[in-house]
């Protein structure tokens, strides 16, 4: 099955400073890439994604690139915030989003620490 | 605000014992997936009902079970309980695929 690493697990950044997170899978057949966002006690919420049809795709102040052949993708957040400071989990996906028994399978996660 | 509800938010049993914890999908989500995320780690697929059958399965034992009611709703099962079972369990509602969180069901298994 798909397999997902995430690095690095914890990250501490100077605040304007950038976050960059990185995400390695193993299935060439995933094709869509979520990131989300979880404060603590709170719902993981989906921040950006992208497809395997594209190669870089950017939301303000976050981007997420893909490489296919590499099978790696990444999220870069610039000019962090305190408010950036939560756990980012990458996840893949393969099949589609509307395929049936589909599944997400995300990495472990990296605690981003923003500081004043 | 997602319109994911599910219950309860928390609670607390005991090794051996059955819980049962309940979802409430977004209006209109025919898709219901379950995740277990253990402290510290992200979230793990435990399975998918869509309209009402179980339409795809991740590495847990048979005795995780669940349904999907006509309105969407779901349930997730978990019998003769195991210390290991302590974590947050998510569910998630989708109508297009992006999955729509809600805040979990925190359980405690001593």
């Amino acid at each position: 099955g798909e397999n997902v690493e995430q690095h690095p697990s914890t990250l501490s950044v100077q605040e304007g400073d950038s976050a960059v997170i990185k995400c390695t899978y193993s299935d060439s057949a995933s094709n869509y890439f979520p990131w989300y966002k979880q404060e603590l006690g709170k719902r993981p919420q989906l921040i950006i994604d992208i497809r395997s049809n594209v190669g870089e795709k950017k939301d303000q102040r976050i981007a997420v690139t893909l490489n296919k052949t590499a099978k790696h993708f990444s999220l870069h957040i610039t000019e962090t915030q305190p408010e950036d400071s939560a756990v980012y989990f990458c996840a893949a996906l393969k099949g589609g989003l509307s395929a049936a028994g589909n599944k997400l399978t995300f990495g472990g996660g990296t605690r981003v620490l923003v500081k004043p | 605000e997602t319109g994911v509800t599910q219950s309860p938010t928390h609670l607390i049993k005991t090794r051996g014992q059955q819980v049962t914890l309940r979802c409430s999908s977004q209006s209109g989500h025919n898709t219901v997936s379950w995740y277990q995320q253990a402290l510290g780690q992200g979230p793990q697929f435990i399975f998918q009902y869509y309209r009402e059958e179980e339409n795809g399965r991740g590495n847990f034992p048979p005795r995780f079970s669940g349904l999907q009611f006509p309105n969407y709703s779901s349930e997730l099962n978990v019998n003769a309980l195991e210390l290991d079972d302590s974590a947050l369990y998510l569910c998630a509602s989708s109508l297009t695929g992006e999955l729509f969180f809600g805040e979990g069901s925190r359980l405690t298994v001593l």
